[in-house]
């Protein structure tokens, strides 16, 4: 399809599990975003990727968490030894234009992965 | 720090009624945008609006409009003529694009308003 692709759609994963999380985004766009999203909250900023650069990790929980786009196309989240707390949908973002300045940059969000850790 | 606030957490309206969304935000920069997404129960995040500081003319598209008032930094999202179809959570967020960030449209999004429209 032509939109921001995410999988899996769904992943149950037991506590001290590592788990990777796959985005494809729409094709040719440099900008890619990764956010989660708890139960009943706004989705929250993880990490930025222009092309294959990631500029800013602010947002990411802790050193479990790491991201990578090797290639400046797809991106793929991965977290390891989970926890219960980091059960939530986990949002890929994707816009063409590296600056937020260029009129009409609009950012797409996939469907999401909804990772539960039990 | 940004912060949006959407005080709403849920409002039910009966079909055809007209709705408002409110959201108030924060921010210390001049240059921002704010944004409107719908979260259908899927989970996709579809993009309504974006508008930025500069531009306080007010938008209409079809059933939707959407109010940006600077002086009460407010950002109000109104449906007329509601339809079942409008249920969903609808998410304000801002972004602070100055030129330190890398152009990192990174977004700032609010708790959200769980629209439901009674048929």
């Amino acid at each position: 399809g032509a939109g921001v692709s995410q999988s899996p759609r769904y992943k149950v994963a037991k506590r001290g599990q590592d788990v990777a999380l796959r985005c494809d985004p729409i094709s040719g766009h440099v900008s890619l975003f990764w956010y989660q999203q708890a139960l009943g909250q706004g989705p929250e900023f993880l990490t930025y990727f222009q092309n294959e650069a990631q500029l800013d990790k602010s947002g990411l929980p802790s050193d479990r968490f790491f991201a990578e786009r090797p290639e400046g196309s797809v991106s793929t989240l991965k977290i390891q030894r989970t926890q219960q707390e980091d059960s939530a949908v986990y949002l890929c973002a994707s816009s063409l234009f590296s600056s937020a300045q260029v009129s009409g940059n609009t950012i797409y969000f996939g469907e999401g992965s909804w990772l539960t850790v039990v | 720090a940004q912060k949006v606030t959407q005080a709403q957490t849920e409002i039910s309206v009966v079909e055809k009624e007209d709705v408002t969304l409110d959201c108030v935000y924060e921010t210390r920069d001049t240059t921002y945008y704010l944004f409107w997404y719908k979260q259908p129960p899927s989970g996709e995040l579809v993009f309504l609006i974006r508008r930025n500081s500069f531009d306080e003319q007010n938008e209409i598209s079809g059933r939707y409009s959407w109010n940006f008032q600077k002086s009460t930094s407010s950002f109000n999202f109104t449906i007329t003529a509601s339809q079942v179809v409008d249920s969903a959570v609808y998410f304000c967020a801002l972004s602070e694009a100055g030129l330190s960030n890398f152009g990192n449209e990174k977004l700032t999004f609010g708790t959200g308003t769980r629209l439901t429209i009674i048929p």
